[in-house]
């Protein structure tokens, strides 16, 4: 069974840091592609970044651009997400997602349960 | 920047079919997939590559894509099915969402 759990949100000050992590189980973690999905309070799916399976090709929504980075451990099956200079509307629930192919990009097939991170002073 | 558009709300009765609509430019030369997303919980795809259902998935949910429209449509349409729709395209690099479509089954 595939599982995707996040980790790592929290309440942080305008301008902070803060670095989430999803670990993977249930499938061969180095074989797919991976991304970050966030969803504002009652707002729709936005989507963050994507990882391709290797880590050697990313991809940022130009709203992070700059100050997010993604990235992957294979060994650990995990997939991070360093987040700086955070901003009152990166506010949202940050879903951890597996692409559905080892190159990154749609679709997502499996999704985690998300992690909340809220910037506010 | 690529958009995807979609009707903010749908309203179907049970048993009948509904239909959700996304609209880009020149989609029906990309790929589109669906999410269906319930109160509380996490995305679920329903629909990729435009009309492939993944495994688990009802056969009442399929999918069209051409020209500048996508469409979700749900037949025989139940109460479970009550839920936000988002339509997912890749242009340029970047995943796009739609801005997601209320499915209201009274």
């Amino acid at each position: 069974e595939v599982q995707l759990l996040e980790s790592g949100g929290d309440l942080v000050q305008p301008g902070g840091s803060l670095r989430l992590s999803c670990a993977a189980s249930g499938f061969t973690f180095s074989s797919s592609a991976m991304s970050w999905v966030r969803q504002a309070p009652g707002k729709g799916l936005e989507w963050v970044s994507s990882i391709s399976n290797s880590g050697g090709t990313t991809y940022y929504a130009d709203s992070v651009k700059g100050r997010f980075t993604i990235s992957r451990v294979n060994s650990k099956s995990t997939l991070y997400l360093q987040m700086h200079s955070l901003r009152a509307e990166d506010t949202a629930l940050y879903y951890c997602a597996k692409d559905q192919v080892a190159a990154a990009g749609p679709p997502f097939d499996y999704w985690g349960q998300g992690t909340l991170v809220t910037v506010s002073s | 920047s690529y958009e995807l558009t979609q009707p903010p709300s749908v309203s179907v009765s049970p048993g009948q079919t509904a239909s959700i609509t996304c609209s880009g430019d020149k989609l029906g030369d990309k790929y589109a997939c669906w999410y269906q997303q319930k109160p509380g919980q996490s995305p679920v795809l329903v629909i990729y590559q435009d009309n492939k259902r993944p495994s688990g998935i009802p056969e009442r949910f399929s999918g069209s894509n051409s020209g500048n429209t996508a469409t979700l449509t749900i037949s025989g349409t139940q109460a479970m099915d009550e839920a936000d729709y988002y339509c997912q395209a890749w242009d340029s690099n970047t995943v796009i969402f739609g801005g997601g479509t209320k499915l209201t089954v009274l």
